[in-house]
């Protein structure tokens, strides 16, 4: 079966412009989560989608960040306007049942903001 | 401290030893599981353990999972170059709306010398 896709694999924009990462699951897995490493930090969780509904957004740093997963299928992941401070590595995963079996994550969307 | 520490921060170990890592957490939790990433590259899966699970094997791999001391440990046993890598346990909360969300901790760089 195909991986999870994350696109762009980079990106480098300017502080205060717009960028969306897009994410592909594999097909059938339900639930989709975000997470993001900025540097030298851990890995941390910023979204879980149950098909197109967000089940928890605790980790969703502020209001430029925006999650969308329409029809359930690929998600997007928009930061308007970007911040220096939005630097990281972003990570997408994958999973169907949640107790049985681990996460299948993407390969990243590394995202320099200069 | 964070939830999910690991230590030691770094590993550097010839090939055919056996490298062990540990990992410590706070909560109460659903499973532990561990992750390696290859520079530039996505987490991969290695083995996930449930917490009613002291123990567990996969290959070159045996996991351990002690819930009174909420620590657990990696054992890559007979360590090849391409074990090279960074691991990372995570674990996966017992309860609440949180319940897809993995806490990761901040891993081990693992070097293997040929």
């Amino acid at each position: 079966e195909a991986g999870v896709t994350q696109f762009p694999s980079h990106s480098v924009i300017e502080k205060g412009q717009t960028v969306t990462l897009r994410c592909d699951p594999i097909s059938g897995h339900d639930n989709l989560y975000w997470y993001r490493r900025v540097m030298g930090k851990e890995i941390k969780f910023l979204l879980h989608f149950v098909k197109e509904s967000k089940q928890d957004e605790s980790g969703m740093p502020n209001n430029r960040f925006l999650a969308e997963r329409t029809g359930g299928t690929y998600s997007t992941l928009k930061v308007q306007p970007a911040e220096l401070e939005d630097s990281g590595v972003y990570f997408c995963a994958s999973s169907q049942e949640l107790a049985l079996a681990g996460y299948t994550f993407g390969s990243g969307t590394r995202l320099t903001v200069v | 401290s964070q939830q999910g520490e690991e230590d030691p921060q770094a590993l550097s170990i010839q090939e055919g030893e056996n490298a062990t890592m540990n990992c410590s957490y706070k909560t109460s939790i659903n499973n532990l599981q561990w992750y390696r990433q290859n520079s530039g590259r996505g987490l991969v899966h290695l083995i996930l353990i449930r917490s009613n699970e002291r123990e567990k094997h996969s290959g070159r791999l045996r996991v351990t999972l002690d819930t009174s001391k909420k620590s657990s440990s990696l054992l890559i046993t007979a360590s090849r170059a391409a074990d090279t890598a960074s691991y990372f346990c995570a674990t996966r909360y017992a309860g609440g709306t949180s319940y897809g969300k993995l806490t990761f901790g901040q891993g081990t760089i693992l070097t293997v010398h040929p």
